[in-house]
Parts: C-alpha cells; structure tokens; sequence
C-alpha cells in the first residue's frame, strides 16, 4: 500500500490566494483526518469524516476553511482566502474503524502552507 | 474537556541513557493510546496500548498503560542520537484521537 498520500508537498502562496490540499486515504480505511501541526500550537484536529460523512468540524478555525470528502478515496482542504496566520503543516491521516477500537492512525507526508 | 498532557515538554540526553516519557489523559470512553515518533516529517507509529500492565516492547523502546492511573509511560534505553525527535501520545475514544502536544527529545553524542 502507498500509504495516505497528499499533495502539494510545498505551496507557498500570497496572502488572498486559494488554497487547495488534497489527501488520498489508505484504501479500506474509512475515516479520514485534517490536522494541523504549527510549533505554538502543536497538532490541532480540524475535521474528519467517517464513511465520507463530515462528523466534527469543530476544530476548523473559521469559514475560510473548507472540507469535502467526494468519495473514499480523495479528500481536500481548501483555503480561501488565505492569510499569514494560516501558514503551518497540513496532515491528513485515515484509519479503519474497528469495532474493538483498536484504531491505529496513519499520516500522510504533510503539506507544509507559507502564506507570505 | 478532553485531553491528553505529555511532559516533560522537552529533554535533552546523552546517547547511552534512559529516558522515560510520561503520558497522562483524561478522555471519555477511552479505547486505547497510542505513541508515535516525529522527526522532521510525519508522525510515524510506535505502540498501540489497550490494557493496563500490558508491555508492549520493540527493541529499546516500551511502553505500559495504566488505565488506574489514566496514564501511560515510554521508555527507551541506551539511548541514541537517531532517537532525537518528539514523540506523540494519542488516545482514541471511538470518535476521535487525542494529541498531546509531544516531548522533544534531543539525544547528544
């Protein structure tokens, strides 16, 4: 398996720009994470979705961000408009639900966001 | 609130030593923790704990869970310098994993 794949790796953007991550979950894993990972503020939970469906965007900082899980394997992240603030590493992570809740998460590479 | 408190927040070592990392948790419906290791990438996993007392062991490193406690610990002996990273505790309770904000270990030769 290739693992959870994302893309860009590296995007670097002017302040006002859209911002478009993408995330490729493992195939058979159902449930798909955003976190975002910034020294202060260490890795912060934004959204995810189990079978496709959004459950918790609690964690998306406000309605700049956007999620969408079209289907099981493609998500994106999008950013828009971007500002500064919003500069940091964007992982995207997927597991398999299991009844027994012996869940193990697995990251993808990150992307890693400069707004300048 | 749900949450998950590593320490200490970081550690600096000699190659040769042993460290221990504490993890401490308070989350509803626990179903397991877990570790995982960051170097400059994406954190990769190390141990997935679901019963107390239980050693998971790989190598020089291991880890118990102590669900008393509500904490787990990650030790790793004679230390080396490719163990420098931060290592993550997570826990999972059926709808989310939970991070802790990570200790960051710096092993020097």
């Amino acid at each position: 398996d290739a693992g959870v794949i994302q893309s860009p790796r590296h995007e670097v953007t002017e302040m006002g720009q859209e911002v478009t991550l993408r995330c490729k979950p493992i195939s058979g894993h159902n449930s798909l994470f955003w976190y975002r990972q910034t020294m202060m503020r260490g890795l912060e939970l934004l959204i995810y979705f189990n079978n496709n469906v959004p459950i918790d965007d609690s964690g998306m900082p406000e309605d700049r961000f956007s999620a969408k899980m079209p289907n099981a394997s493609f998500s994106t992240l999008k950013i828009q408009p971007s500002e500064p603030r919003d500069s940091a590493v964007y992982f995207c992570a997927s597991s398999q639900s299991l009844s027994s809740g012996a869940n193990v998460l697995t990251f993808g590479a990150g992307s890693r966001l400069t707004v300048l | 609130e749900d949450k998950v408190v590593q320490s200490p927040l970081s550690l600096v070592v000699h190659e040769g030593d042993t460290v221990t990392l504490n993890c401490s948790y308070e989350v509803t419906n626990f179903r397991s923790l877990l570790w995982y290791k960051q170097e400059k990438k994406a954190p990769t996993f190390l141990f997935m704990l679901t019963s107390s007392g239980i050693e998971k062991k790989s190598g020089r490193l291991s880890s118990i869970l102590d669900k008393k406690e509500l904490s787990s610990i990650l030790n790793i002996t004679a230390t080396q310098t490719g163990d420098s990273a931060i290592y993550l505790c997570a826990v999972y309770n059926f709808n989310k994993f939970y991070f802790g904000s990570g200790t960051k270990l710096n092993v020097k030769p």
